[in-house]
């Protein structure tokens, strides 16, 4: 069964670029239809998807955040990251990674990124 | 843009009850691209049903999904105590490509 698990900077000041990386173990992230995704969660909202990624580099990002996001894939590494930039406290959440095939059906457990000022 | 509302907020129901949960879209839901997951605290969600009705793997046959267009439904037929946490739906499709509702939690009366 495949896992997932975030790894990343639990601190990022305002105005920065956040940096996460995604560690795909039991599988790997070159087998299958599948797109790997980032989702995120502030406190006490709901969960807001970031964008996709497929092995072949091509991406999809949400509308609301696409003039700051940026994710790549290193098939070698077994890895897919995300980098988020000019942050601020809004940008302060749990932050997901998770395989996906229209649904989401792998997820890791999360990471909390705060922005602080 | 797609919004997912869901109710009730809160379902307050005793171990072998059931639990009916709503997820009303704001547009279509095309393809029937609806998935349901539950969430336990310090944990990722798990998905239960993907495609409005079909049981992801390992997933208890307690649980089932129906609906089509936009208004979609989870129920648990007989809870369990493992049952008790967050569930919330998700689609695919519309603008943005995937959007999540805010929760319903199902809590122990």
């Amino acid at each position: 069964q495949v896992q997932l698990q975030e790894s990343g900077p639990g601190l990022v000041k305002a105005s920065q670029t956040l940096s996460l990386t995604c560690t795909v173990s039991g599988g790997s992230i070159s087998s299958g239809s599948y797109y790997w995704s980032w989702i995120r969660q502030p406190a006490g909202k709901r969960l807001e998807w970031i964008g996709r990624i497929y092995i072949s580099g091509t991406t999809d990002y949400s509308p609301s955040l696409k003039s700051r996001v940026t994710m790549s894939v290193d098939t070698s590494k077994n890895q897919f990251s995300l980098k988020l930039t000019s942050v601020t406290a809004a940008d302060t959440a749990v932050y997901y990674c998770a395989r996906e095939q229209l649904w989401f059906d792998s997820w890791g457990q999360g990471t909390l990124v705060t922005v602080s000022s | 843009e797609m919004v997912l509302t869901q109710s009730p907020v809160t379902l307050s129901l005793s171990p072998g009850e059931r639990a009916t949960l709503s997820c009303r879209a704001s547009q279509s839901v095309s393809g029937g691209f609806l998935a349901w997951y539950q969430q336990k605290p310090g944990q990722g969600p798990r998905v239960l049903i993907y495609r409005a009705s079909s049981r992801a793997t390992g997933i208890p046959d307690r649980f089932s999904g129906s609906g089509s267009g936009t208004d979609f439904t989870l129920t648990i037929s007989r809870l369990e105590p493992e049952d008790f946490g967050v569930y919330f739906c998700q689609q695919y499709g519309n603008s943005p490509l995937f959007s999540f509702g805010p929760g319903t939690t199902v809590e122990m009366k």
